[in-house]
């Protein structure tokens, strides 16, 4: 089983739609929890971090569900410029990243 | 300032052939990292340095090895080069004082083996 799962797509969908993604992850030890961006054929940046409480950043809302051990990620009124992949990243319980494969999003007009 | 940069951009190897991968970042970060990305499965940490002088393995080490003299600077060697070694490799970086976790990454080598 990997360690961080998400669905990979594709998600296509209109521009202005509510997306949502979700990742799952197997060590409970985890401690931090994030959203990376990834554009075609360009490096991984930082989306958001992941909080308990959750966490809004503009369009973007990001939830945890430390029991279940599922994050999600939430897009509302979607533009073209957020088709990108989206990996869902999870600490370790040391210094390390583990990163889920991705999820792929298409936004079309 | 620059962040990370990485050197070659791409590289054509041929198998037996070996060659050195430089990441070099400058925000004085402790810690740094090299990756490799295929199709389907997400990022791997290849290596990892917790500071100038010291290296570890990560979960795909095998094949590879690392060098950080300097702070600035972490090399990624490939002794001798394999086909299953095509893939993207990135670097990044991070400083634990920050949290540790955002990880700021270097535009990536693209390297195919033939």
């Amino acid at each position: 089983r990997k360690e961080v799962e998400q669905d990979p797509g594709p998600f296509n969908v209109p521009e202005g739609a509510t997306v949502a993604f979700n990742c799952t992850y197997s060590n409970s030890a985890s401690q931090s929890f994030f959203w990376y961006r990834q554009d075609c054929r360009k490096e991984p940046k930082l989306l958001m971090s992941v909080y308990s409480s959750g966490n809004e950043d503009g369009r973007f809302t990001a939830q945890l569900n430390r029991a279940s051990q599922y994050i999600s990620l939430l897009i509302r009124d979607s533009k073209l410029s957020d088709s990108a992949t989206y990996l869902c990243v999870v600490t370790d319980d040391g210094n390390k990243l583990v990163f889920g494969a991705g999820t792929i999003l298409r936004v079309k007009s | 300032n620059a962040g990370v940069t990485q050197t070659p951009k791409f590289r054509v190897l041929k198998t037996g052939q070996s060659m050195t991968l430089l990441c070099a970042q400058d925000m004085n970060h402790e810690y740094m990292y090299w990756y490799r990305q295929d199709p389907g499965m997400g990022l791997r940490l290849i290596h990892y340095s917790v500071g100038e002088g010291t290296t570890a393995k990560g979960e795909v080490p095998d094949g590879y090895n690392v060098s950080r003299l300097k702070k600035q600077n972490f090399l990624l060697g490939l002794e001798s080069a394999a086909p299953s070694q095509t893939s993207v490799y990135f670097c990044a970086s991070t400083d634990p004082g920050q949290g540790l976790y955002e990880q700021y990454f270097g535009p990536g080598t693209r390297l195919t083996v033939t």
